[in-house]
């Protein structure tokens, strides 16, 4: 399979615990994207990276949520001290070309459940 | 006022009808715009991409773009079942609609 992997598929985690997701993306794309959704929303973006350089950050993304991808491969994005808010799933998409003028290959997700 | 906007629907069309989804958006500067399908528990999924004012065909489906009124449409031709799905508007790599649901019956 040459598509967008992303690990676990299902994470289920007490409050305040850290967690940490893996996104393997299609080998050829220098580009990475995170993005979070929720029920009945759309996908909202999160952060890029540009082979290893992490260009673009949302407020979104609070100083407990923290994203790398240290060799331009795959990438991994960790929340610490996690809330129930956090529950959502989060998806990791790749490109191989500039972003905002082609769309994205996304993964399957990770569903994470706070309780 | 969310900076795409998206009717959430149910829009519910029989089978072999058009569907007929609309999108608008708040930025004037924004140039390129996707259409992508997300059936329920799964990721989203490209199916169209659109950058100029007019139309783009793609086998059943039809983007259109008018810049001036600042909205996109997506028609879905010969409407299937297996086309019932939650549908997303985006603008340029960050920002999505909440999706329209259609439901294609029988």
């Amino acid at each position: 399979d040459t598509g967008v992997s992303q690990n676990p598929r299902h994470k289920i985690t007490k409050r305040g615990q850290n967690v940490t997701f893996r996104c393997d993306p299609i080998s050829e794309h220098n580009r990475l994207y995170w993005y979070r959704q929720t029920l009945g929303q759309g996908p909202e973006f999160l952060t890029y990276f540009q082979n290893e350089a992490q260009l673009e950050k949302s407020r979104l993304l609070s100083d407990r949520f923290s994203a790398e991808r240290p060799k331009g491969s795959f990438s991994t994005l960790e929340i610490q001290r996690t809330e129930q808010g956090d529950s959502a799933m989060y998806l990791c998409a790749s490109s191989d070309k500039p972003p905002g003028f082609y769309g994205y290959t996304f993964g399957s997700g990770t569903r994470l459940t706070v309780v | 006022q969310k900076e795409v906007e998206q009717n959430s629907g149910p829009l519910s069309v029989p089978e072999g009808a058009i569907a007929s989804l609309n999108c608008t958006y708040s930025d004037r500067g924004s140039q390129s715009f996707f259409w992508y399908r997300q059936y329920s528990g799964k990721s989203p999924e490209l199916i169209m991409s659109i950058y100029s004012n007019g139309d783009k065909e793609d086998g059943r489906f039809t983007a259109q773009l008018n810049k001036a009124s600042q909205y996109v449409s997506l028609l879905i031709r010969d409407s299937q079942p297996s086309d019932s799905a939650t549908y997303l508007c985006a603008r340029g790599k960050s920002t999505f609609g909440d999706g329209t649901t259609l439901t294609v019956k029988p």
